[in-house]
């Protein structure tokens, strides 16, 4: 089945830890995105990648890195200069129309 | 001033019930629009586009007002399965604009 998939479902990590959170689409979609939504608020976009190799800051970068070297993976690295790293982050892809396509997500707890 | 705004809810209603939301947005230049749909602890899901004219899916019928900003999800005949959180999105400039959802809780 085509799909994006994010792993792991949840995360768990002590303060001051880097932790990188896993987002892989078969899809063949050049665009991927990663988005952090926190609760009673709409989703915010972190990072975004039109195209392999090639990536931009969304609206909350600071504290996060991507890396896209391959079409089908785009990682996020929430780093310990994120300072509320706790949330839900949803990972998407979209061809090249404007519909994009979530993962399940994963949640990370930072304690 | 949020780019995207909706009435958080919840929305109780019953059965059957028809059910509107409204959602209003900042950038009048915006030319796409969305609904996608949230069930609980899940990822987004694209319920339908709206368009100019309106547009109409089912029990869904969407539509857009340029002059005032705001579009609308209008849904008859409410089920139990459509409890979920509806996001309003816009295309802002080049980026998707999502807004924090409205909660929806159809009942028996």
């Amino acid at each position: 089945d085509g799909g994006i998939t994010q792993s792991p479902k949840y995360l768990f990590r002590k303060e001051g830890q880097n932790v990188t959170l896993s987002c892989e689409q078969n899809l063949n979609h050049d665009a991927m995105y990663w988005y952090r939504q926190d609760p009673g608020q709409g989703l915010r976009l972190i990072y975004y990648s039109q195209i392999v190799n090639d990536f931009q800051k969304g609206d909350i970068a600071e504290g996060y890195s991507v890396s896209r070297e391959k079409k089908e993976s785009f990682p996020l690295t929430v780093t310990s200069a994120q300072k509320n790293p706790t949330a839900f982050y949803l990972c998407a892809s979209s061809d090249r129309g404007l519909t994009q396509y979530f993962g399940p997500g994963t949640r990370l707890t930072v304690t | 001033r949020k780019e995207v705004e909706q009435d958080p809810g919840p929305f109780n209603v019953p059965e059957g019930a028809t059910v509107a939301f409204n959602c209003t947005y900042s950038n009048s230049a915006s030319q796409s629009f969305f609904w996608y749909r949230q069930d609980c602890r899940k990822e987004p899901k694209l319920l339908m586009s709206v368009y100019s004219s309106g547009n109409e899916d089912g029990r869904f019928t969407a539509q857009l007002n340029r002059a005032s900003q705001y579009i609308s999800l209008l849904i008859r005949d409410s089920k139990l399965s459509d409890s979920a959180t509806y996001l309003c999105v816009v295309l802002g400039y080049n980026k998707l604009i999502f807004g924090a959802g409205t909660r929806l809780a159809v009942h028996p």
